[in-house]
């Protein structure tokens, strides 16, 4: 219950496409939802985060859509760059144990020039 | 502002040594987390402190352990190594043990031979 399920493992896109990630989860204790980006060699950084009261939200090319009857949310790349390459995260907080993030197993991303 | 510092980046043990790692998290943030990150396993949390006291423990042996001291800055330490500890350590701060954004430094990479 404690699970995050996040898929693909893996995704190529060309530049200029969309990029979407998904992920499921069981608990409904979860009240946070952030999405990390990590680059080889370097730490995940907080790339965006959405509660369960709102269905969408967006910051530049990154939204998040929640589904909260379904228990699932996922991350779009809109118009992804080379840049954009390197391994997601999505992450859930249960409510009642704080400062512990359930992570899922995480996406490469590989966008084409 | 200065993001999370780790130290040392990379260490070599080798079986049955014990290590300390040490995080210092963002000036002002008091709430440090600690996570494992494995290929094999993904991200996995292991405890979190705040104001000097462990809030939260994942499920890891009693051989990993940590403290946070005064100024907020904060050790674990692994006893016995195994060559299954080998993993890039993560060190995450937030403002408080309830505040949801955690930011992570960039890791120490900890190879057990």
């Amino acid at each position: 219950q404690q699970q995050v399920k996040q898929s693909p493992q893996s995704l190529i896109v060309q530049k200029g496409g969309i990029s979407i990630i998904n992920c499921a989860y069981e608990n409904t204790a979860f009240d946070y939802f952030p999405w990390y980006q990590q680059f080889p060699g370097k730490g995940p950084a907080l790339l965006i985060a959405i509660r369960p009261d709102v269905s969408e939200k967006k910051e530049g090319r990154f939204t998040i859509s929640f589904n909260k009857s379904a228990k699932q949310f996922s991350l779009h790349i809109m118009d992804s760059q080379p840049g954009d390459s390197a391994t997601y995260f999505c992450a859930a907080r249960d409510a009642s144990n704080t400062g512990k993030l359930i992570f899922g197993q995480g996406t490469t991303l590989q966008v084409k020039p | 502002k200065a993001g999370v510092t780790q130290t040392p980046r990379y260490l070599i043990k080798t079986r049955g040594q014990q290590v300390t790692l040490s995080c210092s998290p963002i000036s002002g943030h008091r709430s440090v987390s600690w996570y494992q990150q494995t290929p094999g396993q993904g991200l996995q949390f292991l405890f979190e402190y705040f104001s000097e006291t462990q809030r939260n423990k994942g499920n890891f042996p009693g051989r990993f352990s940590g403290r946070q001291f005064s100024n907020s800055r904060s050790e674990m330490n692994v006893s016995t190594l195994e060559l299954g500890d080998s993993a890039l350590y993560l060190c995450a701060s937030s403002l408080s043990s309830k505040n949801n954004e955690q930011f992570f430094g960039p890791g120490t990479r900890l190879t057990v031979l």
